[in-house]
């Protein structure tokens, strides 16, 4: 079946390092990819998406490349802040059927001043 | 515009007891999807509907659990004589259209059993 896998967590940096989190998936059919962010207490906020091969996407000084040939869609960002600290969500959506989105387990960022 | 709504933010239930969170899109939004994220899991999927269909409810659990979205009002999600593992956050998205690559999601139902 469709499923997504990210990286275990948690994940500890010092502000201004380098942040990657890796994501693959595994579809039947071609999705669209997104991350989502989850801070503390609350619901789950799209950061970025790309729906086609090659695609980027970016939000926030994150971004994301859609690679059909590794079946992959990693987050990065050059330069963490305190305020990046929360929960990430690789999530898959396969267009056509119900579109209901397939989750990772997340992965816990702390980013330390 | 206001953003999903979901109610309550927190709730408590003694086990057999029965629970209902409710869920109201945004304006506009007549599609709803409800997903449920266990401790230290990531969400999974469990009904998609929209105004008083439901189009997929392939991740709900056979017992115990419904939902509706009425023409007027808010989607319910029903869990009916809750077990310890029920507790979870309950979290709803909606969207304005099928096709739509963008869901938006409340804040969470967090149910405890107790």
């Amino acid at each position: 079946g469709d499923s997504v896998t990210q990286m275990e967590g948690p994940v500890t940096l010092s502000e201004e390092a380098f942040l990657t989190i890796n994501c693959t998936y595994t579809a039947t059919g071609y999705p669209s990819l997104f991350w989502y962010v989850q801070y503390p207490g609350e619901g789950l906020q799209l950061l970025l998406k790309a729906t086609k091969a090659d695609d980027k996407g970016s939000n926030k000084g994150f971004e994301a490349t859609y690679r059909k040939e590794t079946t992959s869609f990693h987050l990065e960002k050059g330069s963490v802040q305190v305020s990046d600290s929360a929960v990430y969500f690789c999530a898959l959506m396969l267009q056509g059927g119900s579109e209901k989105l397939v989750f990772g387990k997340g992965t816990k960022l702390t980013v330390n001043p | 515009n206001a953003g999903v709504m979901q109610n309550p933010r927190h709730l408590v239930r003694r086990r057999g007891q029965e629970a209902r969170l409710r869920c109201s899109p945004m304006k506009g939004h007549s599609h709803v999807y409800w997903y449920r994220q266990l401790p230290e899991e990531g969400l999974k999927f469990m009904v998609y509907l929209q105004k008083e269909n439901i189009i997929d409810e392939s991740g709900m659990p056979k017992e115990r659990f419904s939902a509706e979205f009425p023409k007027e009002g808010p989607s319910i999600l029903r869990i009916q004589q809750v077990v310890r593992g029920d507790s979870a956050a309950y979290f709803c998205a909606s969207s304005p259209r099928r096709g739509n690559t963008e869901a938006f999601f409340g804040q969470g139902t967090r149910l405890t059993v107790v």
